[in-house]
C-alpha cells in the first residue's frame, strides 16, 4: 500500500466552480498534513498546512482533516485559471519516527476551463 | 527575507560524473532537506541536514551524499551518475528538524544522458 494516495486526474472543472482535491495516507500516526501547488516546471509552493481534525480556511481554499478515516482534502472554490497546477498532497510525522520528512503523493493536475 | 535560493537551474551529466548541487536556505532557517522528484512523481526524501550533521536519511544509495555549512547553506553530492538520476532536485528549508512546516527552492533540473 501507497503511503500517501492521490487521483492523478486530470480533474478538470470549469472557472468559478470548486474543485475538490483528495488524499489519503496509510501511517496512522501521521501528525501534520500538507497542500502544496506546483505549476509546470516549477518548484512546490506552500498553500495550506492542517493539524488536527476538521476544516481550514483560508481564502478560497479549505483543508480538511479527518484523521479517523486518514483522509485529508483541499477544496478550491472560485476556481480560476490560474489555479491550473498539479497539487501535491504532504504528510509528516508517524509511527516510524520519521517527524523530519515530508512524504508526499504523486500528484492530482487540475485544469481549471475558461 | 530571503527565500530558498538553488544553483544551478539546469545542468547536463553524463553517466558515471559527479555533480555537486547547492542551496541557501531561507533567512532564520537553519535546516535543509533534499528531495528528488522525477517527472510525474511526488518528490522524495534523500536526507536532511541540521548543525551540520546528516539528521535523516531516505532510501537512496551511499552515492548521494551531502554537506551543511555554518551559515547553514547545503550542497548535494552525487557521485557516478546514473540516467536514472535525472530528475528535479528540490532543497527546503525549515526552523528545525521537527519544524511543521519546509519551504522550497525552485530546484535544480538536472539531466543525465
Amino acid at each position: 500500500q501507497k503511503e500517501v494516495e492521490q487521483n492523478s486526474g486530470p480533474l478538470s472543472v470549469p472557472e468559478g466552480a470548486i474543485a475538490s482535491l483528495n488524499c489519503t495516507y496509510s501511517d496512522r500516526g501521521s501528525q501534520s498534513f500538507f497542500w502544496y501547488r506546483q505549476y509546470s516546471g516549477k518548484s512546490p509552493e506552500l498553500i495550506m498546512s492542517i493539524y488536527s481534525n476538521g476544516d481550514k480556511e483560508d481564502g478560497r481554499f479549505t483543508a480538511q482533516l479527518n484523521k479517523a478515516s486518514q483522509y485529508v482534502s483541499l477544496l478550491i472554490r472560485d476556481s480560476q485559471p490560474s489555479d491550473s497546477a498539479t497539487y501535491l498532497c504532504a504528510v509528516k510525522g508517524g509511527s516510524g519516527g520519521s517527524n523530519y520528512k515530508l512524504t508526499f503523493g504523486k500528484g492530482t493536475l487540475l485544469t481549471v476551463n475558461p | 527575507e530571503t527565500g530558498v535560493t538553488q544553483s544551478p537551474t539546469h545542468l547536463i551529466k553524463t553517466r558515471g560524473q559527479q555533480v555537486t548541487l547547492r542551496c541557501s536556505s531561507q533567512s532564520g532557517h537553519n535546516t535543509v532537506s533534499w528531495y528528488q522528484q522525477a517527472l510525474g512523481q511526488g518528490p522524495q526524501f534523500i536526507f536532511q541536514y541540521y548543525r551540520e550533521e546528516e539528521n535523516g536519511r531516505g532510501n537512496f544509495p551511499p552515492r548521494f551524499s551531502g554537506l551543511q555549512f555554518p551559515n547553514y547553506s547545503s550542497e548535494l553530492n552525487v557521485n557516478a551518475l546514473e540516467l536514472d538520476d535525472s530528475a528535479l532536485y528540490l532543497c527546503a528549508s525549515s526552523t528545525g528538524t521537527g519544524a511543521r512546516e519546509q519551504y522550497f527552492g525552485p530546484g535544480t533540473r538536472l539531466t543525465v544522458t
